[in-house]
Parts: C-alpha cells; structure tokens; sequence
C-alpha cells in the first residue's frame, strides 16, 4: 500500500517552461514534506521541503505548493533549465520535521528539452 | 552544503559472501543515519534506523541477523549484509541527518549490491 504517490513516471517539457512535478498522500499524519532531486549514479539530492502548518514554500526557481485537504503537493520549477533533468522524489514524514521515517514516492523522471 | 560519502558504490560478489558498506558524514556529526534500499521501479524503503551509541531499529520485515548496523560515531555508520544471496541484490543507500530541527537527510550515493 503506497502511502506516497507520484503518479506520472516521467514528464517532458521545453526549456524555458514551468515544470510541474504532482504528489499525493494518503496518510494524513505527515507532517513535513520534502522533494529530492536525484541524478543517474548519486544520492538524492535534498531540493526543497515544507511543513504541514505552511501551504507555499519558495526558493529562487522552486516553490512547493501543499494542499492538506486533497492530501496533494506539487513542486513548481520556473523557468526550467536543462541542467534540471532528474529524477524527483516526493518523500513524507510522520513524526515531525526531517528527522523521522522518510515515506518516498517512486519518483519522476523530469526531462527539459533546450 | 553536507556531504555524506557511501563506500564502496559497486560490490560483486559470490553467494554467502558477507559485504559491508560504509556511510560516512564528512563535515557534520549525524545524531542519526538511515538506511535504505531501494528494488528497480519502486521506492526507496527504509530498513532501520541507527542512532550513535545504541542497537539500530529495525522496519518490520527486515531481519536484524542479516542486516547488521553499527554506528560507533558520529561520523560513521555500518551495514554488514551477512551471508548475501541473490535475493539480496540491490540498491543501498544511507542517510545522515545532524539533530538539528527540521533538517533535511542528507543522502550518500549508495551502493549497488550484486550477489551471484
């Protein structure tokens, strides 16, 4: 039972253009949000995160959008960058902050065609 | 930024063999590390989580024998995988955090186990 879902494999979009990654939840007991980038051959990458209390966390070209009653976030890349070509996990914790049990959801693939 | 350096990031090796990894924070002290493994096209899934100076915990499912954790410092955390067969083929991967609140884990490059 996948209790993070990222529901699109991969996404494809011009340089230039907002990417928008979607997640959903089904546990309503986490509580803090984050997003990892991660590139063939290394680790995640820590991107952004977002706390259950906030709807909007912005950080230069990303920006984290929660919507706790559709149990549903997205992150925001604008403007899209080549260099932005990853995989993206969404990852959830239950137990507050970052320091508990991260739930992953199984990642997209982003691609930015120059 | 934080780093968090895994060793090594390739392992081949024969059934039975036992195999330990590594999982270094090299300029942070990790109050906590975790550990990880990941199946090709799922999830990263959480195996235990190892805090300096005491036993690991382990997730449900994940045999304590034969995923031995060590986390002799604040720098340095162990995974023995004893006795590997190829049912234990994976990707595994660490992280680190450094106690403070709301600090994102921070994640070695992981290691690709493969058991013949």
């Amino acid at each position: 039972d996948q209790q993070v879902k990222q529901n699109s494999p991969s996404l494809s979009v011009q340089e230039g253009r907002i990417s928008i990654l979607n997640c959903d939840y089904t546990n309503s007991m986490f509580d803090y949000f984050l997003w990892y980038k991660k590139y063939p051959a290394e680790g995640p990458t820590f991107l952004i995160s977002i706390s259950s209390i906030k709807d909007k966390n912005e950080d230069g070209r990303f920006t984290v959008f929660l919507n706790k009653s559709a149990k549903h976030l997205s992150l925001h890349i604008v403007p899209s960058q080549p260099g932005d070509s990853a995989v993206y996990f969404c990852a959830a914790s239950v137990y507050g902050g970052s320091q508990g049990n991260l739930i992953f959801g199984k990642g997209t693939k982003l691609s930015v065609k120059p | 930024g934080a780093v968090v350096s895994q060793h090594p990031s390739r392992v081949i090796c024969k059934s039975g063999t036992s195999v330990k990894i590594e999982c270094r924070s090299l300029d942070f002290q990790a109050t906590t590390m975790f550990w990880y493994r990941q199946f090709p096209k799922q999830s990263l899934m959480l195996m235990a989580t190892s805090n300096e100076g005491s036993k690991a915990t382990y997730e449900q499912g994940v045999e304590k024998d034969k995923f031995l954790i060590n986390h002799a410092s604040l720098t340095l955390s162990t995974l023995t995988v004893t006795s590997a067969h190829p049912e234990d083929s994976s990707f595994y991967i660490c992280s680190a955090v450094n106690g403070q609140h709301n600090q994102p884990q921070h994640f070695g490059d992981g290691t690709r186990l493969s058991i013949l």
